[in-house]
């Protein structure tokens, strides 16, 4: 059964450096989200993406991320100059038609340490 | 304000036993409406889905959950737990129009032998 794909599944890195993470959406998906979760804290939308362009964002994602499409399969999200609270699991999720069903496919996630 | 509201932080049963997992929903329109489970170290995997139609679905792993307009309720049953069941399961609320999850707080299940 096709799966969203993440990696790293851990990235661990110091405040103020640059971090990218991956997603591998499934194949004929339309629609890319990226959530992110705090430990023990719920799961939060961070923006949703398609046809190229945000389509929405949360007051979360501010100038310090973006998020790319850089070929026909990768999915990222950058975050420019991380902050200690910016530690949390990042989810990326996929879905085949948006609006009309909203049913999102989660990947496994990966979390990020900020030290 | 729309809001998706798990109002058990914790829940223990005993292998066997039924479940009964609570969510309420504040929205203008009723929602797209989700339960998902997730595992420790694990993603978020979907149990099952409401978006119109019988009001009781029925997912994956033997779980149900029935949606009640007057209620505004979306409450996840199973009607013998297995300790596998263990996790923390989270519903989620679709705005119809939207294009984004929001996502209550979850709720811890334990299972005890």
């Amino acid at each position: 059964e096709p799966e969203v794909t993440q990696t790293p599944s851990h990235q661990v890195t110091q405040m103020g450096q640059e971090v990218i993470l991956r997603c591998v959406p499934i194949s004929n998906h339309l629609y890319f989200y990226w959530y992110r979760q705090i430990l023990g804290q719920k799961v939060e939308f961070l923006v949703s993406f398609y046809n190229n362009e945000i389509s929405e964002k949360s007051e979360i994602f501010d100038d310090q991320f973006s998020v790319e499409r850089p070929d026909g399969s990768n999915f990222t999200l950058k975050i420019r100059s991380t902050k200690l609270e910016d530690s949390a699991m990042y989810f990326c999720a996929s879905n085949p038609r948006g609006l009309v069903s909203h049913e999102q496919f989660f990947g496994p996630g990966t979390r990020l340490t900020v030290l | 304000a729309q809001s998706v509201t798990q109002p058990d932080i914790h829940i223990t049963v005993s292998e066997g036993a039924s479940l009964e997992l609570r969510c309420n929903y504040s929205y203008g329109a009723t929602p797209y409406l989700f339960w998902y489970v997730q595992s420790p170290g694990q993603g978020l995997q979907l149990l099952l889905k409401y978006f119109s139609g019988d009001t009781l679905v029925q997912g994956i792993k033997g779980f149900e959950a029935e949606f009640k307009r007057s209620q505004s309720s979306f409450n996840l049953r199973k009607p013998s737990v297995h300790w596998s069941d263990a996790a923390e399961y989270f519903c989620a609320v679709g705005p119809r129009g939207g294009n984004k999850l929001v996502f209550g707080a979850g709720t811890i299940l334990r299972v005890k032998s």
